[in-house]
């Protein structure tokens, strides 16, 4: 079980904003910034918000990420077919000291 | 265009040392503004932070497999790589090497660019 709580799925219609949420603690979400990467069918994953707000160039304004306390979110508008993937969080854990993962979550575009 | 390729067995027997290497073109694994890592993720499962380093500086090794791990360099051939011994069933995993930038943070989590990965049994 990860230390980075995420819903294991999430669906949307093209067009459509979502958000994925990430759960976490005081020692990791809450003083730590929050990564989220996005792994398509077989391949490998990509970063698509660092800095828990920054998007690197290249990814579309479409996605956003946000924090707020102990969970952070990322936000998909004007959901496309090719956005169905799957998304995980990621954060340092102050504790573990180490970086952690969350599980992951499957989007399906419906 | 930087580009990360990982090579090695595909097939390691239990007990035995897995070694895979991440071959690096467009960028030098001494560029101290970067950092360099191996990540792995088993069959149907979530992505797990094995270890990265900094050239000729920092590295850091996830704690329960810091006995089992080591990651090398060779600066000549511009590779780094990973050996992970006394493997198990659990060791199955896709292993990916991937390029990082700091940007002002000590979490090795802003990796921008990662091989395709190598998918290893044990």
């Amino acid at each position: 079980q990860s230390v980075l709580t995420q819903p294991p799925s999430a669906s949307g219609t093209p067009g459509q904003r979502i958000t994925i949420s990430c759960s976490g603690s005081s020692s990791n979400i809450r003083g730590n910034y929050v990564y989220w990467y996005q792994q398509l069918p077989g391949t490998a994953p990509k970063l698509l918000i660092y800095k828990s707000t920054e998007r690197p160039s290249g990814v579309p304004d479409r996605f956003s990420g946000s924090k707020s306390g102990t969970s952070a979110s990322l936000a998909i508008s004007g959901l496309r077919s090719e956005d169905e993937a799957d998304y995980y969080c990621a954060a340092w854990d102050d504790s573990l000291s180490g970086p952690i993962f969350g599980g992951g979550t499957k989007l399906t575009v419906l | 265009q930087l580009q990360l390729q990982e090579s090695g067995p595909g097939l390691v027997k239990p007990s035995e040392t897995l070694s895979l290497t991440c071959t690096v073109s467009g960028g030098s694994i001494s560029n101290s503004r970067y950092f360099w890592g191996w990540i792995r993720q088993p069959p149907g499962k979530g992505l797990e932070y094995i270890g990265s380093f900094h050239y000729g500086a920092s590295s850091y090794y996830k704690s329960s497999l810091k006995s089992r791990v080591t990651i090398s360099t060779d600066t000549s051939k511009n590779q780094f790589s990973l050996q992970l011994t006394s493997v198990t069933a659990a060791d199955t995993a896709a292993y990916y090497c991937a390029r990082g930038d700091p940007n002002g943070s000590s979490s090795w989590l802003q990796l921008e660019s990662w091989g395709q990965g190598i998918l290893v049994t044990v």
